[in-house]
């Protein structure tokens, strides 16, 4: 039962260039969405959010934007650095529930090459 | 900058055995979550605990798990009876209340079960 999806194990980009990690999702009552970053051995990490009632969200480098008619949000990071390279869980919440619990994704593995 | 915390890091035990594994969650937060992430697996929610109660537990969360906030500070997850397959890194997460989804993880508890 996936109800966040992630469907590329890995992604590999030089420095300098754009990331885009991508998510999908199937359950519609999904209204709050998140990135989150972690290393090996480390605890997720939040990066950045965003709400249904939102399409686009920027922080710094990085930049989520959401299409709810196709489930579909993506993350860029411009410009990659070697310091992003970790595994980024895409996750989502439902806001209709009282506990904010969030559905993760399987996880994306960016290497950002020098 | 406050974070969670959680002990031990890694906790060897054996089958059939208890073990408790140890979360200060931040301060002034007040939702409480464990999850868990079985090796090359997502990240997968367990239980939920708010005002002093359990607010969700997923399917995964049977008799054989349970938790406590025993004071102010600490919040823990019990495995009475462990299985090799509980063999997994818990992450504990807490976040503030209100509308705000972002939760904060801990570095995570490895439980090896042999």
């Amino acid at each position: 039962d996936q109800q966040v999806k992630q469907n590329s194990p890995s992604l590999s980009v030089q420095e300098g260039r754009i990331s885009i990690l991508n998510c999908d999702y199937t359950n519609s009552m999904f209204d709050y969405f998140l990135w989150y970053k972690k290393y090996p051995a480390e605890g997720p990490t939040f990066l950045i959010s965003i709400s249904s009632i939102k399409d686009k969200n920027e922080d710094g480098r990085f930049t989520v934007f959401l299409n709810k008619s196709a489930k579909h949000l993506s993350l860029h990071i411009v410009p990659s650095q070697p310091g992003d390279s970790a595994v980024y869980f895409c996750a989502a919440s439902d806001s209709g529930g009282s506990n904010y619990k969030l559905t993760f994704g399987k996880g994306t593995l960016l290497t950002v090459n020098p | 900058e406050p974070e969670v915390t959680q002990t031990p890091s890694h906790q060897v035990t054996q089958m059939g055995q208890e073990v408790i594994l140890r979360c200060v969650p931040i301060s002034n937060h007040l939702y409480f979550y464990w999850y868990r992430q079985i090796l090359g697996q997502k990240v997968e929610f367990l239980v939920s605990f708010y005002n002093n109660e359990i607010s969700e537990k997923s399917e995964i969360f049977d008799d054989q798990f349970s938790v406590e906030r025993p004071d102010g500070s600490n919040f823990t997850l019990k495995i009475r009876s462990t299985k090799l397959e509980d063999s997994a890194m818990y992450f504990c997460a807490s976040k503030v209340t209100g509308g705000l989804y972002e939760q904060y993880f801990g570095p995570g508890t490895r439980l090896t079960v042999t």
